[in-house]
């Protein structure tokens, strides 16, 4: 079953502009983490928040996580053409590793 | 340097074959799994193991087997069971709690 569901489905921006995509969860979650997919290829771990933090920042990433609305936000600034690629969220739960991932935001990065 | 292998990168399937697909990850990571994914979709959980000679089902683990012999390894056998199995699997692993997943470069399986 999905746990998250990502919010756009599709973005489309100019390079060099903000993107912003959120994820909404159900349940309690331990840690909500970022991914990266380029088309047709795996997927790269970009940032984990955990349960007690509200922000977290890598590079040009930001990530926030408010639990009481079981809601997380992906910011990326300053975008570029190799931002293009779809994103998805994963949580986990207390004592269990494995992590349910959300339907994904496919980004587009216009030159 | 460390990662994980998925093998092939292609494969084609005709209806009422078993087809294997390999994962093997030279990270010393404890924890392996399996997930589909379908076009436009997110990634369901087939199967996945925390330790050697130890796995458990995912959310969709009807019509696929898997085994975990050696820690470096985790195949998976999709099955003439598996009604329909077109899609995208990858494999991913983790060294232990609370941390990122790295995945492989993903099995594109075609039923032909």
């Amino acid at each position: 079953s999905q746990q998250g569901e990502e919010d756009p489905q599709a973005l489309s921006i100019q390079e060099g502009e903000n993107a912003t995509m959120n994820c909404s969860y159900k349940t309690s979650i331990n840690n909500l983490q970022w991914y990266r997919q380029n088309s047709g290829r795996g997927l790269v771990h970009l940032i984990l928040i955990r349960s007690n933090e509200r922000e977290k920042h890598s590079g040009r990433l930001r990530v926030t996580l408010d639990t009481s609305k079981k809601s997380s936000s992906l910011l990326i600034t300053a975008s570029r053409a190799a931002d293009t690629a779809s994103y998805f969220c994963a949580t986990d739960a207390f004592g269990n590793e494995k992590l349910t991932f959300g339907t994904g935001t496919r980004l587009t990065i216009i030159p | 340097d460390g990662g994980i292998t998925q093998s092939p990168k292609y494969l084609f399937r005709k209806e009422g074959q078993n087809v294997t697909l390999s994962c093997e990850q030279n990270l010393n990571h404890d924890a392996m799994y399996w997930y589909r994914q379908d076009p436009g979709q997110g990634l369901r959980l087939i199967y996945y193991s925390q330790i050697v000679n130890d796995f458990q089902k995912g959310d969709i683990a009807e019509g696929y087997s898997v085994s975990r012999e050696k820690k470096e390894s985790f195949p998976l056998t999709v099955t003439s069971a598996q009604k329909n199995p077109t899609a995208f699997y990858l494999c991913a692993s983790i060294p232990g709690p609370g941390g990122g997943y790295t995945f492989g470069s993903g099995t594109r399986l075609t039923v032909v």
